[in-house]
């Protein structure tokens, strides 16, 4: 099974700041369709998680575009620019290349 | 509006079965491959199952293999996931999900196995 390895597990930041949560895979995720197949998920506190980012970089519909996903073939970063209270919660990236379908153990991102 | 709405969720001894169900709306549901994802108490995130549109593909999670059938009826924009053989560690919330990359989540449903 494909690895997924996020770092750090929690994150403290000050609103209008930016944060930065890496991701690793423990496979290269770069299909050979020019496709990179990791995903990014935010699970706010009670809720249902809800996709932000999806074939590394793809903004998913209605997130706001103080999200950006970018990376390599293993390595990838999920970059939230000018934090809001919004955007507390737990962040999961996800392998969806191939079956089992993997995600890393999430990074908890919380205000100061 | 997309809607996923999980039900049939609840507690039942070790060993014995459950039949969860999600009911989807908002979409043309026989268009969408779908899955079921759980999360165990205070855990993170972990696929069980994906059915294709037509059901053709079906795919499991190696834990679950061989006692979960995922299944759909496209007539009635309906899930299935029918557990058996129930173990304490498959206690979780369990969500579905739609398509290959999770784009919609139900609000979940939770299955607590326990004696």
């Amino acid at each position: 099974d494909i690895v997924m390895t996020q770092a750090p597990l929690s994150v403290s930041v000050t609103p209008g700041e930016s944060a930065s949560i890496s991701c690793r895979s423990s496979k290269s995720l770069l299909h050979s369709n020019g496709i990179t197949y990791v995903y990014w998920y935010l699970q706010k506190p009670g809720k249902s998680p809800q996709l932000l980012i999806y074939r590394m970089s793809n903004l998913a519909s209605g997130v706001p575009d103080r999200f950006s996903g970018s990376g390599s073939e293993t390595d990838f970063t999920l970059k939230i620019s000018r934090v809001e209270a919004e955007d507390v919660g737990i962040y999961y990236c996800g392998q969806l290349l191939e079956n089992p379908y993997t995600f890393g153990a999430g990074t908890k991102l919380e205000l100061k | 509006e997309v809607q996923l709405v999980e039900s049939g969720g609840g507690l039942v001894q070790p060993g014995r079965s459950l039949k969860l169900s999600c009911v989807a709306s908002g979409f043309t549901f026989s268009n969408y491959g779908m899955n079921w994802i759980r999360q165990a108490p205070g855990k993170g995130l972990e696929w069980v199952a994906y059915i294709s549109s037509g059901s053709s593909y079906i795919y499991y999670a190696e834990t679950v293999k061989g006692r979960f059938t995922i299944s759909r009826d496209n007539a009635k924009n309906t899930l299935y996931l029918q557990m058996t053989s129930l173990r304490s560690e498959d206690t979780a919330l369990y969500y579905c999900a739609r398509k290959e990359c999770f784009d919609y989540w139900g609000q979940g449903v939770m299955v607590t196995v326990s004696s």
